[in-house]
């Protein structure tokens, strides 16, 4: 079984660009969850979406910084005018279910994002 | 949200040495995840704890939670090279959805 799929592994974007971040949930699984790791900092939480659907993005900036899981493909997240700040990991994790926190959140490699 | 606190951050060893780091906070966690991190990778999961005093077993890996669920320490017997990594600790949400990780400890162990 292929795990959760992030594409591309390293972006390079000069500031003002856009970046756009991809990732493929592992088979049968209708969960997707944004995390970003900064430089020597632990990860955190910025969305979660299901299908068609935003759930909770209260971890998301206010700008510049949008997320999608549409009905068919990867779910994206979209960074628009990028800022030397926005360098960071960002990983996508998937569930199959959610609530009654037993359920297991798998992550993907990440995309290491440099902004130039 | 819960402040997770891990301690140390940084943790430099020699192979064949035993390690034991450290997860805090001041709320009382419903359940609590240990996850390692390899150079550009995701998180893994190691284990997930949920009643409190609990001790769990993963190799030669020793994971324990506290009686009051506030805090939660990693025990390494006899550390090995490819021991070497980020350790995190998360706790969920109530509502299942959202991890909150803390700062990690970056382990490194020397042949």
């Amino acid at each position: 079984n292929a795990g959760v799929m992030q594409n591309p592994r390293h972006l390079v974007r000069r500031r003002g660009q856009e970046a756009r971040l991809r990732c493929s949930p592992m088979k049968g699984h209708s969960h997707v969850y944004w995390y970003r790791q900064l430089p020597e900092e632990g990860l955190k939480f910025m969305v979660y979406l299901q299908k068609e659907n935003i759930i909770d993005e209260s971890g998301m900036p206010k700008e510049r910084f949008s997320a999608e899981f549409p009905k068919e493909g990867p779910s994206i997240l979209r960074i628009q005018q990028v800022v030397r700040g926005d360098s960071a990991a960002y990983f996508c994790a998937s569930s199959s279910t959610s609530g009654g926190g037993t359920d297991t959140q798998y992550f993907g490699p990440g995309t290491r994002l440099t902004v130039l | 949200t819960q402040l997770l606190e891990q301690s140390p951050q940084f943790l430099s060893i020699q192979e064949g040495e035993n390690l034991t780091v450290y997860c805090n906070s001041s709320s009382v966690f419903s359940s609590l995840q240990w996850y390692r991190q390899e150079p550009g990778e995701g998180p893994v999961l190691l284990v997930t704890v949920v009643t409190g005093g609990e001790v769990k077993k993963l190799k030669r890996l020793t994971f324990q939670f506290g009686d009051a669920r506030k805090d939660s320490s990693l025990h390494i017997t006899a550390a090995q090279p490819g021991d070497t990594g980020l350790y995190l600790c998360a706790s969920l949400n109530n509502a299942g959805n959202m991890l909150t990780f803390g700062g990690g400890t970056r382990l490194m162990v020397k042949p």
